[in-house]
């Protein structure tokens, strides 16, 4: 079993819609949960972290991690076509230097 | 843009063949972790160099192996190059001592194996 799991995809939404994307993860240990973006052929692009349990929002994003469960969410108001990429959910442990990421959630906005 | 640079962008080796990446880690950043992407998946740990030293280690085995530079840059070798080997290799540099959550990562080595 995967540390963290994610759902492939392909996700596709209609512009405008809110997009909804979901990882589960094993390790206990893990305290900081990052989401990425990541367009074709680039890099990962960190859009937000979160620190244990809670929400953080950032503009049209908001980031959701629920330790009791062991889920971590991300959410996007107002889905723009820039807005498709694969997003990619990690984890890493308070004192670790190594991300662990899901296997990536494919987006398309359609316009 | 990150400042994080990787050399080249796309390399084709032969079963086998050895191979080296390249990275340049952001202004300010003193350590650079290697992660190897394979196509439709997310990316797998390598190494950390951080003093020139490795410090911590994924589940590859001992043919990848890295090198740090005293301006922080950082190599990644992998001999014998096998079919499997074929992925996106990213490079990201941080600085050590903060949780590595600002971790900033290049565009990547697409390296193909034939």
């Amino acid at each position: 079993q995967k540390e963290v799991e994610q759902d492939p995809g392909p996700l596709s939404v209609p512009e405008g819609a809110i997009v909804s994307l979901n990882c589960t993860y094993s390790n206990s240990a893990f305290q900081y949960f990052m989401w990425y973006r990541q367009y074709s052929r680039k890099g990962p692009e960190l859009l937000m972290y979160t620190y244990s349990s809670g929400n953080k929002e950032d503009g049209r994003f908001t980031a959701q991690v629920d330790k009791s469960s062991k889920y971590i969410s991300l959410f996007i108001r107002d889905s723009q076509p820039s807005d498709s990429a694969t997003y990619l959910c990690a984890s890493i442990k308070a004192a670790g230097n190594k991300l662990t990421f899901g296997g990536g959630t494919r987006v398309l906005v359609k316009p | 843009e990150t400042g994080v640079t990787q050399s080249p962008t796309h390399l084709i080796k032969t079963r086998g063949q050895q191979v080296t990446l390249r990275c340049s880690s952001q202004s300010g950043h003193n350590t650079v972790s290697w992660y190897q992407q394979a196509l439709g998946q997310g990316p797998q740990f390598i190494f950390q160099y951080y003093r020139e030293e490795e410090n911590g280690r994924g589940n590859f085995p001992p043919r990848f192996s890295g090198l740090q530079f005293p301006n922080y840059s950082s190599e990644l070798n992998v001999n014998a190059l096998e079919l499997d080997d074929s992925a996106l290799y990213l490079c990201a540099s941080s600085f050590h001592g903060t949780v590595n959550t600002e971790a900033f990562f290049g565009q990547g080595t697409r390296l193909t194996v034939v």
